[in-house]
């Protein structure tokens, strides 16, 4: 079964700072993975995405994420973390049409 | 307008009374989800529907119920309502061509059980 781990539930970074969010997955085949963010009393909106082909993708909001196959990892990155960011983050493992399975998130702090 | 409303987005209620959580959609999918959001959790699957005649159980379906009225409409209901259904309650969608599972989110639905 697929599954998806996000091991920091609390990430607290300065404004300016760089942002790695870390997400491992578990998947017989080549998943399909995404990142969503989700600002507080919002839904949840997708980052980025990635299906197949340049393991580096980019996403809205100066976000990029990069899939390795061998660590079986999709990190999410930010060279410059501004206040608005604070939310919380979601990676999400959806291969085809299979249901997408969520990690438990991590929570963003950014202090000014 | 929002592509996937949901009705209502903050709801109190009393252990025991009945509850129906309203979403529709005018994306034109087919794949409709309801999700349950509680703190340090994440997101779990309470029911899915693939289309108007599919209805399947997620990973925690007991206590809950749904019905898919039409293409863009899916509600969620708790018969009885207690106190551990407190959380957030998310609706989604998405396409079954595309075959991706990329989800498209309702801005949520904030239950309170006392």
């Amino acid at each position: 079964a697929q599954s998806v781990t996000q091991p920091d539930i609390h990430i607290t970074v300065s404004e300016g700072a760089s942002l790695e969010l870390r997400c491992n997955y578990s998947y017989g085949a080549t998943p399909y993975l995404f990142w969503y963010v989700q600002s507080p009393g919002q839904g949840l909106q997708l980052l980025l995405k990635y299906f197949s082909g340049d393991t580096l993708v980019q996403g809205i909001k100066g976000f990029e994420a990069e899939f390795k196959r061998s660590q079986s990892s999709f990190n999410l990155r930010k060279p410059s973390v501004h206040w608005s960011d604070a939310a919380e983050y979601f990676c999400a493992v959806g291969p085809g049409s299979y249901i997408p399975t969520f990690g438990r998130g991590t929570s963003l702090i950014v202090h000014p | 307008d929002a592509d996937v409303t949901q009705t209502p987005r903050n709801r109190i209620t009393k252990t025991g009374k009945r509850i129906m959580l309203e979403c529709s959609q005018t994306k034109g999918h087919d794949r409709m989800y309801w999700y349950r959001q509680d703190p340090g959790l994440g997101l779990r699957l309470i029911y899915y529907s693939f289309d108007v005649k599919d209805i399947n159980k997620g990973e925690i379906s007991d206590g809950y119920s749904v019905s898919r009225q039409a293409q863009a409409k899916f509600s969620l209901s708790l018969e009885s309502a207690i106190p551990n259904q407190t959380a957030l309650y998310f609706c989604a969608t998405s396409e079954t061509a595309q075959n991706t599972g990329e989800l498209f989110f309702g801005e949520g639905s904030r239950l309170t059980v006392l």
